[in-house]
């Protein structure tokens, strides 16, 4: 696997449900990104985390936790979804957040909460 | 909070025409990045501008970076196919990076 990688491609789930989204980055990078992308929005950065340390929380809502056990994985963790939630959700990452700020991104989780 | 707006939001283009897209933002940065996006794809990196007058050049596509105005430009040279995609410009805000909300182009054969 090479640069970018997101699991799962497409998930639609439940309000009451839980589920995870998960991120790897095979480039060597420390600091990784969760956005949101919806329709007729722009991206809506969401988390920041560098050297595995949570640096940036946009106000998002507590039903989104992140979770980054290493500095090549980054996990978002979510449970009762609101329908506003469906979206598609990037990860991105970058060499560090302060000095190698070129973001990489991943090919999404498409979300649909029913 | 930093605001960025692009112009136009939607472009629909004959092929081996020229066009610009613009991307304003509202407050101090110097360094300026252009994705694109491709449907049901994720953002591919296409230029970093780092400083006042940076122009960087990749086949079909310009983008140059003017710090005073707070402005970059994306210019499309004689347009193909290939370059139907959605563009946006992210600004360095220092806490982190503002999106425009894209430009969807469409080259029309």
């Amino acid at each position: 696997e090479t640069g970018v990688t997101q699991t799962p491609r497409h998930l639609v789930m439940g309000m009451t449900n839980k589920k995870s989204l998960k991120c790897e980055q095979h480039l060597g990078h420390n600091a990784m990104y969760w956005y949101k992308q919806s329709a007729k929005k722009p991206l809506e950065l969401m988390f920041v985390y560098n050297f595995k340390e949570q640096t940036e929380n946009n106000s998002v809502p507590s039903r989104f936790s992140p979770e980054c056990p290493n500095s090549s994985h980054l996990f978002l963790h979510l449970h009762t979804l609101q329908p506003e939630d469906s979206a598609l959700y990037l990860c991105a990452s970058s060499q560090d957040w302060l000095a190698g700020r070129e973001q990489f991104f991943g090919p999404g989780t498409r979300l649909t909460v029913l | 909070e930093l605001k960025v707006e692009q112009n136009p939001l939607f472009l629909s283009m004959q092929e081996g025409k020229n066009y610009t897209i613009y991307c304003n933002y509202s407050t101090t940065s110097d360094r300026l990045y252009w994705y694109r996006q491709d449907p049901g794809k994720s953002l591919e990196s296409l230029f970093v501008l780092l400083s006042n007058g940076a122009v960087k050049q990749e086949g079909r596509l310009m983008a140059s970076l003017d710090t005073k105005a707070r402005l970059s430009t994306l210019h499309i040279t004689a347009a193909v196919h290939d370059l139907s995609a959605t563009y946006f410009c992210a600004v360095d805000g220092g806490n982190q990076f503002y999106f425009g909300t894209g430009t969807s182009l469409t080259v029309i054969p």
